[in-house]
């Protein structure tokens, strides 16, 4: 079965920098057509994508947040991590994170994790 | 960033009823266009992928269509586990935006 789990901190001081890591289960990190993703979602708010990393390590972000977000994988582990800094209570969310399903002609969040609320106070 | 507009943003329905929901990109994205279907708690779920493809074990009472700008999700014959949330994802170019959702709720 596969499966994704989120773990961190709950609770981060304002300008304290959020970490999590996302365990991969049932499967393996490096498959050539996956990418690895976090997605998050303020209280009674919708899905705001993250970034996204390649277990070669290659990444994209959101621009709203480049400055701030860091996505790294440990294959090792077959886990992947995010790094949020100086963050505020606008940080303040559910954040999860997802496998991607891709191909030249297809992209898709196809498993996620169960969520890990994260509140900045 | 291609903007993603869902309406409505919420409806009420009942048991057995045909509900659409729509979704318009703010530039053509071709049909990069995902759905999710999200339940109160829960992590969102894969619903349909390239506008119109379902996701295996996602019953065939969803459907999908359109193509470029506008995009469509059909629940055939709504199902009492089918209240939920459901956004649309496009996934043409970075950063990958969502809709900002679509409550059915019961009637």
């Amino acid at each position: 079965q596969v499966l994704l789990q989120e773990s961190g901190p709950g609770l981060v001081k304002p300008s304290g920098t959020l970490s999590l890591t996302c365990a991969f289960s049932g499967g393996s990190i490096s498959s050539s057509t996956n990418w690895w993703t976090w997605v998050r979602q303020p209280p009674g708010k919708g899905l705001e994508w993250i970034g996204e990393i390649y277990h070669s390590g290659t990444t994209n972000y959101n621009a709203s947040l480049k400055s701030r977000v860091s996505i790294s994988v440990d294959k090792s582990k077959n886990q992947f991590s995010l790094k949020l800094t100086s963050v505020t209570a606008a940080d303040t969310a559910v954040y999860y994170c997802a496998r991607v399903a891709s191909s030249s002609w297809f992209y898709g969040m196809d498993v996620w994790g169960q969520g890990t609320t994260v509140t900045v106070s | 960033d291609i903007q993603m507009t869902q309406y409505p943003s919420s409806l009420s329905a009942s048991v057995g009823d045909r509900v659409t929901i729509t979704c318009r990109a703010s530039q053509s994205i071709g049909r990069y266009l995902n759905w999710y279907q999200q339940k109160p708690g829960k992590a969102p779920e894969f619903l349909i992928y390239a506008a119109s493809i379902l996701q295996s074990g996602v019953p065939s009472r969803f459907s999908g269509s359109g193509s470029g700008t506008h995009f469509t999700l059909t629940i055939g014959s709504l199902e009492p586990e089918d209240f939920a949330t459901y956004y649309c994802q496009q996934s043409d170019s970075m950063p990958r935006t969502f809709g900002q959702g679509t409550k059915v709720e019961i009637k």
